[in-house]
Parts: structure tokens; C-alpha cells; sequence
């Protein structure tokens, strides 16, 4: 079973920081998730990644497979950043459903 | 069809009582997904189809839950005798499943508390 942990659980910055949230996991898998989830329950898919980098707007996410590891940055961050940011993993082989780490809470203050 | 749609988004019952939730993918989606989040903790896998079959179903799926796609296109979860412990926020999510590619999109979810 793919354990995966994130770190840090919560960050609180101030509007304009650059962010840096990490995710570590224990199996191969087959694709990392970077999801975002907002008060109130819905959850919207930032990126999919299996290996190198993404950038979407202010958002990049990278992902190194030999260390089991993904980060996702936020420049020049923003009070509507505020959320809890997801990250999950598909462990492949057949198992499709996602494993999920417990999210961090962050809070971009003005 | 602009996305997953879940029904109710929320409900409230009391102990030993049954519950039914609903969910329409995007509809052209094979695949359907099922996860329950608790406060404070991600998301848990619970099962998913393909088209009409179940193809994997968690250890967490009691025999108190039971979950359909009779027609490989909306889905239904069922609780039988809730517990309080089953109350938590019910994801579904749906994707277009492909072997290189299978983005999940994720509905608004339904919450449930158990009295």
C-alpha cells in the first residue's frame, strides 16, 4: 500500500510569497495528482504528472521518480490561493483508485 | 454536462437508518469513483466501475455499503444501518480512462451526519 505523506500540514504567508508544498511517497506509481480543495468540499484537479514538470499560470509542479518526490510551488501567491492542497497518487498495476495524503492548509493573508 | 453532479449534498439521519447517494458523471466517462474524506484527513478510496462492473472495491467498503452503476452511467452509493462513525464527506469522481492518460474529475460531494 503507497503511503504518502505531505508536508507542511499548515503554512500561513503572507500575499506575494512564493510557496513551496512537498509530497513524498513510499511505492512506484503510475501518476501524482495535485489537487485543490476548498471549503465547502469540492476538490478541482490541478495537475497530472508521471514525471519532469508542469506549469499552469502561477502554478508549477514537479515530480523527481527516483526520490519518490513531488513539489508544488505557487509564485507570487494570492489571498484566493487560500485552500487545502491535495496530493494522490495512482499506484498502478491495476489498483486505479487514488491514495491520497492528508493535504496541507494554507493561508495566504493580505 | 459541464461536470460530476452529487445527490443530496447533504444529508442528515439518525443512527441505524439507511441512506442512498447519487452521482452523474460527465457523460462520456467510463469510469467511476468512489471516496469518503473524514474531517481534517484526505480523501480514501472506497470502489470503482467501468461502465457497470465494480472492478475493485477497498477493505474500508463494509458489507454495510453497497454501490451500483446498473446502466454504466449515474451510480449509486447505499449505507445500511449508519453508525456514527460513517459520517464524512462522500467524493464521487469520474475520468475517461485511458492507459496513459485518466484524469479524475471530482464531484461537489455529498455530507453526511449520522445522529
Amino acid at each position: 500500500k503507497n503511503e504518502v505523506e505531505q508536508s507542511p500540514q499548515n503554512l500561513t504567508a503572507q500575499e506575494g510569497e512564493f510557496i513551496t508544498i512537498n509530497c513524498s511517497y513510499s511505492v512506484g506509481i503510475s501518476a501524482l495528482h495535485w489537487l485543490q480543495q476548498h471549503p465547502g468540499g469540492g476538490i478541482v484537479s490541478l495537475f497530472m504528472l508521471s514525471s519532469g514538470k508542469k506549469k499552469h499560470g502561477r502554478l508549477i509542479a514537479t515530480i523527481n521518480i527516483q526520490e519518490k518526490h513531488s513539489s508544488l510551488h505557487i509564485t507570487a501567491s494570492h489571498p484566493r490561493d487560500s485552500a487545502v492542497y491535495i496530493c494522490a497518487v495512482n499506484s498502478g498495476g491495476g489498483a486505479d483508485g487514488l491514495t491520497f495524503g492528508k493535504g496541507t492548509h494554507l493561508i495566504i493573508q493580505p | 454536462d459541464t461536470g460530476v453532479s452529487q445527490d443530496p449534498r447533504h444529508k442528515i439521519t439518525k443512527r441505524g437508518q439507511n441512506v442512498t447517494f447519487r452521482c452523474d458523471p460527465i457523460s462520456e466517462h467510463n469510469r467511476l469513483y468512489w471516496y469518503r474524506q473524514t474531517l481534517g484527513q484526505g480523501p480514501e478510496f472506497l470502489t470503482y466501475f467501468q461502465n457497470e462492473a465494480q472492478l475493485e472495491k477497498s477493505r474500508l467498503l463494509s458489507d454495510r455499503f453497497s454501490a451500483e452503476r446498473p446502466k454504466g452511467s449515474f451510480s449509486t452509493l447505499e449505507i445500511q444501518r449508519t453508525e456514527q462513525g460513517d459520517s464524512a464527506m462522500y467524493l464521487c469522481a469520474s475520468s475517461l480512462f485511458r492507459l496513459e492518460y485518466n484524469e479524475q474529475f471530482f464531484g461537489p460531494g455529498t455530507r453526511l451526519t449520522v445522529l
